[in-house]
C-alpha cells in the first residue's frame, strides 16, 4: 500500500511569509507525528496526534508553529511569519497506534530566504 | 527530558568490515530503542529496534545491544556493503522519541 506522503517536496519562501506543509499518513494509522531536521542534525520532535485525543504540542518551538489534523487523515503544519532559522526538512511519520513503529514520509525541505 | 548522545558522527569502513555505532541516553524510564537508516533525500526507515526487557536482538547482518544499567545501546553491522552507506540514527523513548544526531556511515568498495 501507499506510504506516508508529504507535499510539497521543496518550498522556498521569503522571510515573514506563512507556509503550510501537508502530510498524508498511511490509511488506518491513528498516530501522526511531525519532526524537524536541521542540516546535519537529528530529528527534533514537534507535535503528535493520537486519534481524537488532544495533540501533544510540547515540541513546538514557538507560537508561530501550529498543526492540525482532520480525524485520522491529513495533517497540516503551519509556520507563520517564517524566519531563516526555520529552514530545515520537516518530516511527518505515522504509526498504527502511539508507540508503535513509525513510518516516515520523504519530508518537505523548507528554505526561508 | 531525554537526551541521546550518538558516536561517532562519521564512520568510514571497507566493504566486508564491521561497523559499530554507540548511543547513550539519560532517562532511565526510556523503554524502547529504535535505529533508523536515512538515505539521501528520503525519510528515515526503521531497521531494528529493541525494548528494555531484552539485552540483544539480531536480524541477519545487523544487531543491537542494550545495557540498561549503563544506559547505552549499540548498533552492529557485520559484513558491510556499499549499500549500507547512509546516515544512521538511534532514538530512545519513554513517551516521545528523542533522536541522536546521526552517524554518517561510508562503506568503500
Amino acid at each position: 500500500g501507499a506510504g506516508v506522503s508529504q507535499s510539497p517536496s521543496n518550498k522556498v519562501t521569503e522571510k515573514g511569509k506563512d507556509v503550510e506543509l501537508r502530510c498524508d499518513p498511511i490509511s488506518g494509522h491513528t498516530a501522526l507525528y511531525w519532526y524537524r531536521q536541521r542540516l546535519g542534525q537529528g530529528l527534533e520532535f514537534l507535535i503528535y496526534f493520537q486519534g481524537n485525543s488532544a495533540p501533544d504540542k510540547s515540541g513546538l518551538p514557538s507560537d508561530r508553529f501550529s498543526a492540525e489534523r482532520t480525524g485520522e487523515s491529513v495533517s497540516t503544519l503551519t509556520i507563520q511569519r517564517t524566519q531563516q532559522e526555520d529552514s530545515a526538512v520537516y518530516l511527518c511519520a505515522s504509526s498504527l497506534g502511539f508507540g508503535e513503529e513509525q513510518y516516515f514520509g520523504p519530508g518537505t525541505r523548507l528554505t526561508v530566504t | 527530558g531525554e537526551n541521546v548522545e550518538q558516536h561517532p558522527s562519521t564512520l568510514s569502513v571497507q566493504e566486508g568490515d564491521s561497523a559499530v555505532i554507540k548511543c547513550t541516553y539519560s532517562d532511565s524510564a526510556s523503554n524502547y530503542f529504535p535505529w533508523y537508516k536515512q538515505e539521501l533525500g528520503k525519510g528515515p526507515q526503521l531497521i531494528i529496534d529493541i525494548r528494555s526487557n531484552v539485552g540483544e536482538k539480531k536480524d541477519q547482518r545487523i544487531a543491537v545491544t542494550l545495557n540498561k544499567t549503563a544506559k547505552h545501546f549499540s548498533l552492529h553491522i557485520t559484513e558491510t556493503q556499499p549499500e549500507d552507506s547512509a546516515v544512521y540514527f538511534c532514538a530512545a523513548r519513554y513517551s516521545t522519541l528523542t533522536f541522536g544526531k546521526g552517524t554518517m556511515l561510508l562503506v568503500s568498495p
